[in-house]
């Protein structure tokens, strides 16, 4: 079944500078890549995702990036403000199942 | 326009003792999900309904059951609960594969 991986498990970046979470996948049939980001207490929720046929996709400050021949993905914040800091997941799924399976998320503290 | 709704918000159970989670959606959405989450685990998938009337096994199934009542509602229920089932616990739901997750607010289980 799919695997996947997510580094780093903690990340304390300076405000305004950028943060990079990246994730890899085991399984080559996954092709929908969703970020969610989740507020301490609260319910994950949905920030961006892209799809197989899409190498990178932006909105806003947001940016994820797709490399299906190495099977990794990536989280890109850039000018992180305060209300950045929260736990972010990848996960990964394919169109033929409905699994949706996530990363171990990673812990995104900015520093002011 | 509820959402996804999960009762109870919080639960204290002892060892050996049952209960049901509870999960209700008004979004009209055919996949629904149960996930826990763990510290530094990340979301792990317990079980999940690609549509009424079928269940699957996710990636932690054992200890649970569940039930896809109709299309709106899909229910957890542990037999015999174990200190290791303490967790938080989420539903989601999404339109179809390869679709956003729409999250609960989920579930705080202690089992002493």
């Amino acid at each position: 079944g799919e695997n996947v991986e997510q580094h780093p498990s903690t990340l304390s970046v300076q405000e305004g500078d950028s943060a990079v979470i990246k994730c890899t996948y085991s399984d080559s049939a996954s092709n929908y890549f969703p970020w969610y980001k989740q507020e301490l207490g609260k319910r994950p929720q949905l920030i961006i995702d892209i799809r197989s046929n899409v190498g990178e996709k932006k909105d806003q400050r947001i940016a994820v990036t797709l490399n299906k021949t190495a099977k990794h993905f990536s989280l890109h914040i850039t000018e992180t403000q305060p209300e950045d800091s929260a736990v972010y997941f990848c996960a990964a799924s394919k169109s033929s199942a409905s699994k949706i399976i996530f990363g171990s998320g990673t812990r995104l503290s900015i520093r002011p | 326009n509820a959402g996804v709704t999960q009762t109870p918000k919080f639960q204290v159970l002892k060892t050996g003792q049952s209960m049901t989670l509870q999960c209700a959606q008004d979004m009209n959405h055919n996949s629904m999900y149960w996930y826990r989450q763990d510290p530094g685990m990340g979301l792990r998938l317990i079980y999940y309904s690609a549509s009424e009337g079928t269940t699957d096994k996710g990636e932690v199934p054992n200890g649970y059951n569940v039930s896809r009542l109709n299309k709106r509602e899909f229910s957890l229920r542990l037999e015999s609960a174990a200190p290791s089932q303490t967790s938080v616990y989420f539903c989601a739901v999404d339109r179809d594969n390869n679709s956003p997750l729409h999250f609960g607010n989920g579930t705080r289980l202690t089992v002493t």
